[in-house]
């Protein structure tokens, strides 16, 4: 069965400095990827999907993620937070008809 | 404007009295799919539509239903609905399947008491 772990529950950064939320996955092919966000009060928004090619995917606002087979994580990184990316992020792993979401870390950016 | 419709946003409401929570896209999507979240728990899968008339159970669908008549919507039912399903729902889908990229409603918030 797939599943996804995301460790940190909660992480607080301060503004202007770089980010990384951590997500391992187990599947049993090559999984597609994905980090997703949500902003309070919204549906959940993509931000980048990995399946193949380059293993450095960049995404929208800023981010990008790095796949790494060997380990079996698809880290979510920004070199620069800032305030409005405090939000919840979900890490995600599947195939064609289904998707299994980690359970989230929540970003908290302090000034 | 693309869209993914949800409603109601919020309703409370008691046990066994029957609900549907409505669900309606914009963008001609095959693919269509409910899910809940709940604190500490993430976003689990209840269940799913590849295309009109074919429906799948996700990770979690005991006491829900689901129709796909048309493609453009997918009601959930709840036909006797219980305090356990007190959470938060979305309504999400893509243009075919969960490798691309999924629209999400902004979410109905159900209170069974």
């Amino acid at each position: 069965a797939q599943s996804v772990t995301q460790p940190d529950i909660h992480i607080t950064v301060s503004e202007g400095a770089s980010l990384e939320l951590r997500c391992n996955y187990s599947y049993g092919a090559t999984p597609y990827l994905f980090w997703y966000v949500q902003s309070p009060g919204q549906g959940l928004q993509l931000l980048l999907k990995y399946f193949s090619g380059d293993t450095l995917v960049q995404g929208i606002k800023g981010f990008e993620a790095e796949f790494k087979r060997s380990q079996s994580s698809f880290n979510l990184r920004k070199p620069s937070v800032h305030w409005s990316d405090a939000a919840e992020y979900f890490c995600a792993v599947g195939g064609y008809s289904t998707l299994t979401f980690g359970k989230g870390t929540m970003l908290l950016v302090s000034p | 404007e693309a869209q993914v419709t949800q409603n109601p946003r919020y309703l409370i409401t008691v046990t066994g009295k029957k609900l549907t929570v409505t669900c309606s896209q914009n963008m001609n999507h095959e693919y269509m799919s409910w899910y809940r979240q709940d604190p500490g728990l993430g976003l689990r899968q209840i269940y799913y539509s590849m295309n009109v008339e074919v429906t799948d159970k996700g990770d979690v669908p005991e006491g829900y239903k689901v129709s796909r008549k048309e493609k453009r919507n997918f009601p959930l039912i709840l036909e006797s609905p219980s305090p356990n399903q007190t959470s938060l729902y979305f309504c999400a889908s893509s243009l075919t399947g969960t490798t691309g990229e999924l629209f999400f409603g902004e979410g109905s918030r159900l209170t069974v008491l």
